[in-house]
């Protein structure tokens, strides 16, 4: 079965630190998606993109938060610096627009920022 | 604004049992998709059930069923049979054109 690969899985860094984590979306699929899960917000979209596009990054916090996807099979999402209320499972999730298909989900990066 | 709420933050049930998740929207499309997504302990994201609005006729996934009204803008998902392996956190879900927009979630917990 055509998987949504995230690595790393998990990752502890120290508050101040950069933080990449990365996606590779199930090839064929032409969007992708970005969630944050808190136990106090639930899953957030923080940003997502179509045909390697940003079509709508609004959840995302600018100042620190970067989101790209530098060719069709990888998308990036960093956080430049780290902050401690960044600590949460970041999902990428993949798709095809316009088929209403259901979004296939990484098993997500478990971030913790010390 | 346009949000999903599911009203219970948990449930339980026992083993073998039938339990019906809650679960409404607001949306002012005329057409688009529902989800469940079930998130156990390894925190995958797995799709257990999906039904399209236009679609009158509810959605059936083996145990998994919904009972879909439209113009109450309600989404329940019935479990039948309850089994250990159920115990998740469930996500109700609905498309707003490409994005997808999660309720709170449910957890669920089935008992022996």
């Amino acid at each position: 079965d055509a998987r949504v690969t995230q690595t790393p899985r998990h990752k502890v860094t120290e508050m101040g630190q950069e933080v990449t984590m990365r996606c590779q979306p199930i090839l064929g699929h032409n969007t992708v998606f970005w969630y944050r899960q808190t136990m106090m917000q639930g899953l957030e979209l923080l940003a997502y993109f179509r045909n390697r596009a940003p079509l709508d990054d609004s959840g995302m916090p600018k100042d620190r938060f970067s989101a790209e996807m530098p060719d069709a099979t990888l998308a990036t999402l960093k956080i430049q610096p780290s902050e401690p209320r960044d600590s949460a499972v970041y999902f990428c999730a993949s798709g095809r627009q316009g088929e209403y298909q259901p979004q296939h989900f990484g098993d997500g990066t478990r971030l913790s920022i010390l | 604004a346009q949000t999903v709420t599911q009203s219970q933050p948990e449930m339980s049930v026992q083993e073998a049992e039938t339990v019906t998740l809650s679960c409404t929207y607001d949306t002012s499309e005329n057409n688009y998709y529902l989800f469940w997504y079930k998130q156990p302990p390894s925190r995958q994201m797995i799709l257990v059930i999906r039904q399209e609005a236009y679609k009158q006729q509810n959605a059936t996934e083996n145990r998994f069923s919904v009972n879909f009204q439209k113009a109450a803008k309600s989404f329940s998902l019935k479990i039948s049979d309850s089994q250990l392996g159920d115990t998740a956190m469930y996500f109700c879900g609905r498309t707003s054109y490409d994005k997808v927009i999660f309720g709170p979630g449910t957890s669920l917990s089935v008992i022996p």
